[in-house]
């Protein structure tokens, strides 16, 4: 499976500001997923990023609120901007290698005062 | 659209007891159904999966059937380990029902803890 890694860890971050998260996979991966944890729930998919063409976001997440960047196979960024306290969530970023498994980075714990 | 429910929990079993965590979904098309496993501060974990009906997916003494007639996949194991407390996840992926790029759909989670 892929080697996925992500920055930062955790953050805490005031309200009004932005914050960019990284993820990079150690290998090439056609299809990268954004996803949220807010705290105590379960997993909300953000949006699908593609090289090469834009993010698909889902329904309830906009381009303004959480601009995504996929530059290269390898490596993409998902920005929360704006931010208030209802952001606050771990935000995980995925690649799919076998057609239907998906592997997790560990994730990146956001807090927001 | 698609959706997976999970029992709820928390579920509390000591040491050696038999597990299962229910898991019911609902899908427009063939998905395939996971189980994914979150321990304590770490990230989530692929457990075991499933890709068709009737198949079992084994991994680390955890089972679960694909189970087409009930829409299920139960997760279960024979003797649970301090070591397995974790919260875990239910979840498809439909690549055939029209769903974007076989994105995955999460049951709400259920946190076990094992006692000793």
């Amino acid at each position: 499976s892929a080697v996925i890694s992500q920055k930062p860890s955790r953050d805490i971050c005031q309200r009004g500001t932005s914050l960019t998260i990284q993820c990079q996979v150690d290998s090439q991966v056609t299809m990268m997923f954004w996803y949220r944890q807010q705290p105590g729930q379960s997993l909300t998919l953000i949006a699908t990023a593609n090289q090469g063409s834009e993010a698909t976001y889902e329904s309830g997440f906009v381009i303004d609120k959480f601009p995504i960047s996929r530059p290269n196979l390898t490596f993409s960024t998902l920005t929360v901007s704006n931010m208030s306290p209802e952001d606050s969530s771990i935000y995980l970023c995925s690649v799919r290698q076998v057609v239907d498994e998906q592997f997790f980075g560990p994730g990146t714990r956001l807090t927001v005062l | 659209g698609d959706s997976v429910t999970q029992m709820e929990g928390p579920v509390t079993l000591s040491e050696e007891a038999f597990l299962t965590i229910n898991c019911t979904y609902t899908a427009t098309g063939y998905p395939s159904l996971f189980w994914y496993v979150q321990y304590p501060g770490e990230g989530l974990q692929l457990l075991l999966k499933a890709t068709k009906a009737d198949d079992k997916g084994s991994n680390k003494g955890f089972e679960a059937t694909y189970r087409k007639e009930t829409t299920s996949f139960h997760l279960e194991k024979g003797s649970v380990q301090v070591s397995d407390s974790a919260v875990y996840f239910c979840a498809l992926s439909d690549l055939q029902g029209g769903t974007s790029y076989g994105k995955l759909t999460f049951g709400q989670g259920t946190i076990l803890t094992v006692h000793p």
